[in-house]
């Protein structure tokens, strides 16, 4: 497809079950984000992949959250022994080469909601 | 802590009049800021950047303007149309950590036919 793709577009799942989010960037983009988007608040920033380069996973809430991306393309993000405050909208973003100048490019993100 | 703040969740406009929406940050040593625009059920998608060597930026009918000593930008949407409901958040980055964008909480923009 022509843009991010995300999967699934809705998860719910039990409070303590783990949960795995995946992400298609647009081809050829080396940069790759995650963020969530909480309840009436804004998109908060969770990790960074740039090509070959070690992430940037600032933004990991705690060590339940970790991401990986494969090959330099899909990536996925797996959540352990969910919790009521996971739920969310995750986001992924991918751009060109990564940078302030480089506009994101969102899929339409995954619905995740813990019972 | 929210370095970038947008303090009126939502805002009705006339078609055909002036939007403006404002943003806050608290950090100053952002240098470049954005504006999404997203629709419901879908991914944010950009609209417009600004970097901090500009105090004012235009495309079309969307002008961000930026004030550094006020850690001010303000995104004006002229003639405003129904199509532009949507809400807009902007977002800013540092040139310490070009990569990570910090988002404002997002006004929900309605403009009225």
């Amino acid at each position: 497809g022509a843009g991010v793709s995300q999967s699934p577009s809705n998860k719910v799942t039990e409070k303590g079950k783990d949960v795995e989010l995946r992400c298609d960037p647009i081809s050829g983009h080396t940069a790759l984000y995650w963020y969530r988007q909480s309840l009436g608040q804004g998109l908060e920033f969770l990790i960074y992949f740039q090509g070959n380069s070690a992430p940037d996973k600032s933004g990991l809430p705690s060590d339940r959250f970790s991401a990986e991306r494969t090959g330099g393309s899909v990536s996925t993000l797996t959540i352990q022994r969910t919790q009521q405050e996971d739920s969310a909208v995750y986001l992924c973003a991918s751009s060109a080469q990564g940078g302030s100048n480089q506009p994101q490019h969102f899929g339409d993100g995954t619905r995740l909601s813990i019972l | 802590d929210q370095q970038v703040k947008q303090n009126s969740p939502s805002l009705s406009v006339q078609e055909g009049r002036i939007s403006i929406l404002n943003c806050d940050y608290t950090n100053s040593m952002f240098d470049y800021f954005l504006w999404y625009k997203k629709y419901p059920a879908e991914g944010p998608t950009f609209l417009i950047s600004i970097s901090s060597i500009k105090d004012k930026n235009e495309d079309g009918r969307f002008t961000v303007f930026l004030n550094k000593s006020a850690k001010h930008l303000s995104l004006h949407i002229v003639p405003s149309q129904p199509g532009d409901s949507a809400v807009y958040f902007c977002a800013a980055s540092a040139p310490y950590n070009f990569n990570k964008f910090y988002f404002g909480s997002g006004t929900k923009l309605n403009v009225k036919p």
